[in-house]
């Protein structure tokens, strides 16, 4: 299996669920990150992992917990989650978080729902 | 605080029909435009990188420029399989962020056969 990889591709889940999102890269990246796409707004930055420690939190809020145990998996655990975090999850990696030209690779998403 | 605007939000096009998207940016101290394209149900595929006015790239059909404001992505004689979200997104220099690209909103490119 090549690329980024996310499981699971749909999740709904209530207000006081406890839930998880997996994803894996197969490019041998040494960076990963988090983003939440939600409908008709841009693509917001959520945490960065550079070899595996958390280089940034951009102000999301504790219900949202990264997990990155190596350089090829990256979680993000959710809990007590409100309505308007409903949106489209996306991973990503890249072979270094710097630098001119670093481009990302993106899985294919986790479309989440709360209910 | 770094701006990017994309417009316009949606655009029809007719197979063979060329044309424009916009990228306007304000931000300090460009490190890169980045377009992407997205389709439905998938994760932003990577087209071009872009780092100084003048510079241009071309795929296939395809051909991003850059000034010191804005991005152009030119459409040649489109296909159906062109309609997609397009995405712009700009690396700024500072800071403390990692890695950090601030995206517009995208331009829905659909292609009628």
């Amino acid at each position: 299996e090549t690329g980024v990889t996310q499981t699971p591709r749909h999740l709904v889940m209530g207000m006081t669920n406890k839930k998880s999102l997996k994803c894996e890269q197969h490019l041998g990246h040494n960076a990963m990150y988090w983003y939440k796409q939600s409908a008709k707004k841009p693509l917001e930055l959520m945490f960065v992992y550079n070899f595996k420690e958390q280089t940034e939190n951009n102000s999301v809020p504790s219900r949202f917990s990264p997990e990155c145990p190596n350089s090829s998996h990256l979680f993000l655990h959710l809990h007590t989650l409100q309505p308007e975090d409903s949106a489209l999850y996306l991973c990503a990696s890249s072979q270094y978080p710097t630098g001119r030209g670093e481009k990302l690779f993106f899985g294919s998403g986790t479309q989440l729902s709360v209910l | 605080e770094d701006q990017v605007t994309q417009s316009p939000e949606a655009l029809r096009l007719q197979e063979g029909e060329s044309s424009s998207l916009n990228c306007s940016y304000t931000v300090s101290g460009l490190r890169g435009l980045f377009w992407y394209r997205q389709d439905p149900g998938k994760g932003p595929e990577f087209l071009f990188t872009l780092y100084s006015a003048g510079e241009e790239k071309e795929k296939e059909r395809l051909k991003a420029t850059l000034t010191k404001k804005e991005s152009f992505l030119h459409i040649t004689a489109p296909k159906p399989e062109d309609s997609a979200t397009y995405l712009c997104a700009v690396r700024v220099a500072g800071g403390t962020s990692y890695g950090k690209l601030t995206f517009g909103q995208g331009t829905i490119l659909t292609v009628h056969p």
